[in-house]
């Protein structure tokens, strides 16, 4: 039962450490999203990648946030420095593009203190 | 631009009450509906999907039905259980495009 694996599950920091989260979409998927979810903004796309390549990163702060798909077996979102209006849940997706489902991780927890 | 509305929550039932949750949409071209479920802790997976037009999803006894008149997708089920307890999303994608437009959840809570 092929699923998106993230980490980490939950990550507890202070404001301005950097922040790593990793997504493995999966195998022979070759469309990768970033969401984010919180109670008062509810689920944002942050940014999403077709074949490796960023079509779209608008929703995300780009002086602080960063996400790259080093190869097709892993994406990753970086935050630096971090804030506490971070603190969220971190969701990645990955599908086939175009009509197709989409396929959610778990999530990673990010508490920024 | 596209868009998705959809009810306001939360919503809260007895069991075996029957569930709407309605949903409506304002898309250019000619969308693919969905509706993904959230339960406590998880990610949103895949509860039905509709791709044209009078097309009917269903899984697990939820229905929706594509309506194009009326532009909308309105969640069903018959008979809740308790362990339908989650946050319904409605969602579109449409031609040319790769990401999904989310409706921004409706929280149902099923009582005992």
């Amino acid at each position: 039962d092929a699923r998106v694996t993230q980490t980490p599950r939950d990550k507890v920091t202070e404001m301005g450490q950097e922040v790593t989260m990793r997504c493995q979409p999966i195998l022979g998927h070759n469309t990768v999203f970033w969401y984010r979810q919180t109670m008062m903004q509810g689920l944002e796309l942050l940014a999403y990648f077709r074949n490796r390549a960023p079509l779209d990163d608008s929703g995300m702060p780009k002086d602080r946030f960063s996400a790259e798909m080093p190869d097709a077996t892993l994406a990753t979102l970086k935050i630096q420095p971090s804030e506490p209006r971070d603190s969220a849940v971190y969701f990645c997706a990955s599908g086939l593009g175009g009509f197709e489902t989409q396929y959610f991780g778990p999530g990673t927890r990010l508490l920024v203190l | 631009g596209n868009s998705v509305t959809q009810m306001e929550g939360p919503v809260t039932l007895s069991e075996e009450a029957f569930l709407t949750i309605n949903c409506t949409y304002t898309a250019t071209g000619y969308p693919s509906l969905f509706w993904y479920v959230q339960y406590p802790g998880e990610g949103l997976q895949l509860l039905l999907k509709a791709t044209k037009a009078d097309d009917k999803g269903s899984n697990k006894g939820f229905e929706a039905t594509y309506r194009k008149e009326t532009t909308s997708f309105h969640l069903e089920k018959g008979s809740v259980q308790v362990s339908d307890s989650a946050v319904y999303f409605c969602a579109l994608t449409t031609s040319g495009t790769y990401k999904y437009i989310f409706g921004t959840g409706t929280r149902l809570k099923v009582l005992a």
